[in-house]
């Protein structure tokens, strides 16, 4: 039974670049949240989504970030023209359900170096 | 706002010694409250879950305890190793449906 899976793991990019980071949840898990980490910092709420609906988004920026999870495929955090302070681990967790006793299984993250 | 809180933020021991980390939180509706591990470079690993029902819960080493009147946990780690160089992360989940509220964490080093 894998567990949760994101690609890259890591990623470089210039400035003004897209970033593409993906998260498969672990098999029969619906919940997907996303998290930033900078370095020696703890880990920032982006957003959470279920299968096709954004449920919470309050921690995402309100530019040039996007998040995704389609009926079928990966979630995807999508990253538009890229600065050096996106520069940071972006964590993905999945969980069967949300909130009580949910438990949150995290992937090993994606790191984003912006050049 | 509903807000974790810990300390020490970092702690260094020698390996052997038992160490105490503390977690406040001013989540409200409560549900429960998780203590994870993360290793530099890796994604956090659960290692207990409580309940508001619950006073104390052990995983190997590790032992949580949570006071749901003074909204305050614990997490003691016996006999330290090596292995448990890490960042503990206090999590609480407020009613089902709702988001989970991260703590920053507190560095754990252990030195030999």
């Amino acid at each position: 039974n894998a567990g949760v899976m994101q690609n890259p793991r890591h990623l470089v990019r210039r400035r003004g670049q897209e970033a593409r980071l993906r998260c498969s949840p672990m098999k029969g898990h619906s919940h997907v949240y996303w998290y930033r980490q900078l370095p020696e910092e703890g880990l920032k709420f982006m957003v959470y989504l279920q299968k096709e609906n954004i449920i919470d988004e309050s921690g995402m920026p309100k530019e040039r970030f996007s998040a995704e999870f389609p009926k079928e495929g990966p979630s995807i955090l999508r990253i538009q023209q890229v600065v050096r302070g996106d520069s940071a681990a972006y964590f993905c967790a999945s969980s069967p359900t949300s909130g009580f006793l949910g438990e949150l299984f995290f992937g090993e993250g994606s790191r984003l170096t912006v050049l | 706002k509903n807000q974790v809180e810990q300390s020490p933020q970092s702690l260094i021991i020698l390996e052997g010694k038992n160490c105490t980390l503390q977690c406040n939180y001013t989540v409200s509706p409560f549900s429960n409250l998780r203590w994870y591990k993360q290793d530099t470079g890796r994604g956090p690993v659960s290692l207990t879950i409580m309940t508001f029902s619950e006073n104390t819960k052990s995983n190997g080493r590790y032992t949580a305890t949570l006071d749901a009147d003074t909204k305050q946990s614990s997490l003691h780690i016996t006999a330290s190793q090596l292995s448990d160089s890490a960042s503990y992360i206090c999590v609480v989940s407020p009613s089902y449906g709702q988001n989970f509220v991260f703590g920053p964490g507190t560095r754990l080093s252990v030195l030999p």
